[in-house]
């Protein structure tokens, strides 16, 4: 089983929806980053979190550490959002980050 | 402008012939680490760098090598490339370790014929 797991793999929406992904962890861990992969393979990262929640535009990130538990909220979603949407998580001890498998949104107009 | 940058973007190469992927930062950050990226398996370390002269293995270091001579360089070594090392290759910066941003670079598609 992965460390990291994300769901749903795979979300196909109208322009306009709410937006969530989820990311699960099984370790206990010391940060938890979302990251933004584009269609033409670059990697930007959008929150960093230990805890509560973070907002930046139209997205917003939560977790919540005793249940293990993040999601990736994106409001009024819009075709460029379109993307792989990455979590990964900071292992406490272990120095490394360990990433969960990716959703690929994509947003239709 | 900071960024991390990747040599070179493309590369199609033969089993057994050597080749190195530059990577260099210039935010003076003391992490850093090469990834590779496959269908289905998400990220995977390959190695990481916590300063000059340090390096680690990561998850999947067989058949790589690494140096950090210069903070802002770390390049990736393949001494006999394989056809199972075609991959999306990411190098990564960071301040630190955790909870500090990740900087990625554009990324360097392999192919081992």
């Amino acid at each position: 089983k992965n460390e990291v797991e994300q769901s749903p793999q795979n979300l196909t929406a109208q322009e306009g929806e709410f937006i969530t992904i989820n990311c699960s962890y099984s370790v206990g861990i010391s940060a938890l980053h979302w990251l933004q992969q584009h269609p033409g393979g670059g990697i930007v990262s959008l929150f960093m979190l230990s805890s509560g929640k973070k907002k930046h535009g139209r997205l917003i990130a939560t977790i919540n550490i005793q249940e293990k538990h993040s999601s990736l909220h994106i409001t009024a979603s819009h075709p460029r959002d379109s993307a792989v949407y990455i979590c990964a998580v900071y292992i406490q001890g272990a120095q490394k980050l360990v990433f969960g498998q990716g959703t690929r949104l994509t947003i239709n107009p | 402008e900071a960024q991390v940058t990747q040599n070179p973007r493309y590369l199609i190469t033969v089993t057994g012939k050597k080749l190195t992927v530059t990577c260099s930062q210039n935010m003076n950050h003391e992490y850093m680490s090469w990834y590779r990226q496959d269908p289905g398996l998400g990220l995977r370390q390959i190695y990481y760098s916590m300063n000059v002269e340090v390096t680690d293995k990561g998850d999947v270091p067989e058949g790589y090598k690494v140096s950090r001579k210069e903070k802002r360089n770390f390049p990736l070594i393949l001494e006999s490339p394989s056809p199972n090392q075609t991959s999306l290759y990411f190098c990564a910066s960071s301040l630190g370790q955790g909870f500090f941003e990740q900087y990625f670079g554009p990324g360097t598609r392999l192919t081992v014929t």
